[in-house]
């Protein structure tokens, strides 16, 4: 069965360094998200990308974020300056279309920032 | 904007016992609802959808969910819960005019033998 998969599962990073999250979605689906969930707290939506452009992002997606789609298969989330907030489990998912269609979710990349 | 809340953080219920996992939502417009499932160490998996028709769905291992568009509710039931059953689950909406999901905060289902 194809699945979303997302690399890697844990990074480790300081302070003000850059970090890339990368994701594989599934490969006939033509719209990828990113989500992340603070410990504690709830999913949140971050950005949705489709036909090679941002389609909807959130206010959490600032000037410090930005996703790519480099190549055919792999959808990447960049934070340029990492800050203590920004620890959390960062979820891709992909879905054949848009909006009522089911997301399917990668296992997630927990991200820590000391 | 939307808006999605589950009551409960946590619900410890016996194996064969029946269980009810409350989702209440907020929007202006139409939205179509979802339950998501999270197992131990895993992503997301849908539980099931409702997008328009019958107010009462159904997944594929029992569980069942009711649209109650007065009560802005979509509660997740089981008759009889498994072991198997023990994991997150997250109600979430999104609009027709969009594709981002809003979550609530997720229960924590335990069943215990």
């Amino acid at each position: 069965e194809p699945e979303v998969t997302q690399t890697p599962s844990h990074q480790v990073t300081q302070m003000g360094q850059e970090v890339i999250l990368r994701c594989v979605p599934i490969s006939n689906h033509l719209y990828f998200y990113w989500y992340r969930q603070i410990l504690g707290q709830k999913v949140e939506f971050l950005v949705s990308f489709y036909n090679n452009e941002i389609s909807e992002k959130s206010e959490i997606f600032d000037d410090q974020f930005s996703v790519e789609r480099p190549d055919g298969s792999n959808f990447t989330l960049k934070i340029r300056s990492t800050k203590l907030e920004d620890s959390a489990m960062y979820f891709c998912a992909s879905s054949l279309a848009g909006a009522y269609n089911e997301q399917f979710f990668g296992p997630g990349t927990r991200l820590t920032v000391l | 904007a939307q808006s999605v809340t589950q009551l409960d953080s946590q619900v410890p219920v016996f194996e064969e016992a029946p269980v009810e996992l409350r989702c209440n939502y907020s929007s202006s417009v139409s939205v179509y609802l979802f339950w998501y499932v999270q197992y131990p160490n895993q992503g997301l998996q849908l539980l099931l959808k409702y997008l328009s028709g019958s107010t009462l769905v159904e997944s594929i291992n029992g569980f069942e969910a009711e649209f109650n568009k007065s009560q802005t509710s979509f509660h997740l039931r089981k008759p009889s819960v498994h072991i198997s059953d023990t994991a997150e689950y997250f109600c979430a909406v999104s609009h027709n005019a969009g594709n981002m999901l809003t979550f609530g905060g997720g229960t924590r289902l335990m069943v215990k033998p």
